[in-house]
């Protein structure tokens, strides 16, 4: 079946640090990826996706790209800040239309800190 | 702006109580889901909905069921809580085509003492 594997959390970091949390991929065919973010006391809500090999989603300052290959779709940032934090989902769901169940990650905390 | 909505954001309830969790999107999505969450866990499916009266089970379906009598609306009914089932309940929707990009409400945090 469809897996999704990312690193670890807490990650902490000072602020304008770069980011870059991990994120690899079971499945067949060209699933869809995406990054979900939840803040505290709030439900997801989407970052970017990516829908074919080699595209970059990019949105707020993050980006991350499709990586067929390596099957990847790591997240990055250049400079976060402290608004940053949070809780971020990697996310697939199989290429095909109608219903097709998301697999998520377990989620990696961020904390920025001043 | 689009939104999906839930009818509670902080619930608490006792043990054998009968719980109702509402759901309504404005987007006019066909798929819509419950999820729960806990920590270490993620996201876990509890059941997901395709269409009016149409429903389906996800990974965690015990203890609950579902209703959708209409398309906005999705409802998640707890028949008898328990302790264990005090979590994080979210609701999604979709469309049928496309990447199946979610749509989450905010969220019910739900106790059951």
């Amino acid at each position: 079946g469809n897996s999704v594997t990312q690193m670890e959390g807490p990650v902490t970091l000072s602020e304008e640090a770069f980011l870059t949390i991990n994120c690899t991929y079971t499945a067949t065919g060209y699933p869809s990826l995406f990054w979900y973010v939840q803040y505290p006391g709030e439900g997801l809500q989407l970052l970017l996706k990516a829908t074919k090999a080699d595209d970059k989603g990019s949105n707020k300052g993050f980006e991350a790209t499709y990586r067929k290959e390596t099957t990847s779709f790591h997240l990055e940032k250049g400079s976060v800040q402290v608004s940053d934090s949070a809780v971020y989902f990697c996310a697939l769901s199989p290429p095909a239309g109608g219903y097709q169940k998301v697999t998520f990650g377990t989620g990696t905390k961020l904390q920025v800190i001043p | 702006d689009v939104k999906v909505t839930q009818s509670s954001r902080y619930l608490v309830k006792r043990t054998g109580e009968k719980v109702f969790l509402e759901c309504v999107q404005d987007m006019d999505h066909e798929n819509m889901f419950w999820y729960r969450q806990d920590p270490g866990l993620g996201l876990r499916l509890i059941y997901f909905s395709y269409d009016v009266k149409m429903k389906e089970k996800g990974d965690i379906p015990e203890g609950y069921s579902v209703s959708r009598e209409k398309k906005e609306r999705f409802s998640l009914i707890l028949e008898s809580a328990s302790t264990n089932q005090t979590s994080m309940y979210l609701c999604a929707s979709s469309l049928w085509e496309g990447p199946n990009e979610q749509f989450f409400g905010p969220g019910t945090r739900l106790t059951v003492l």
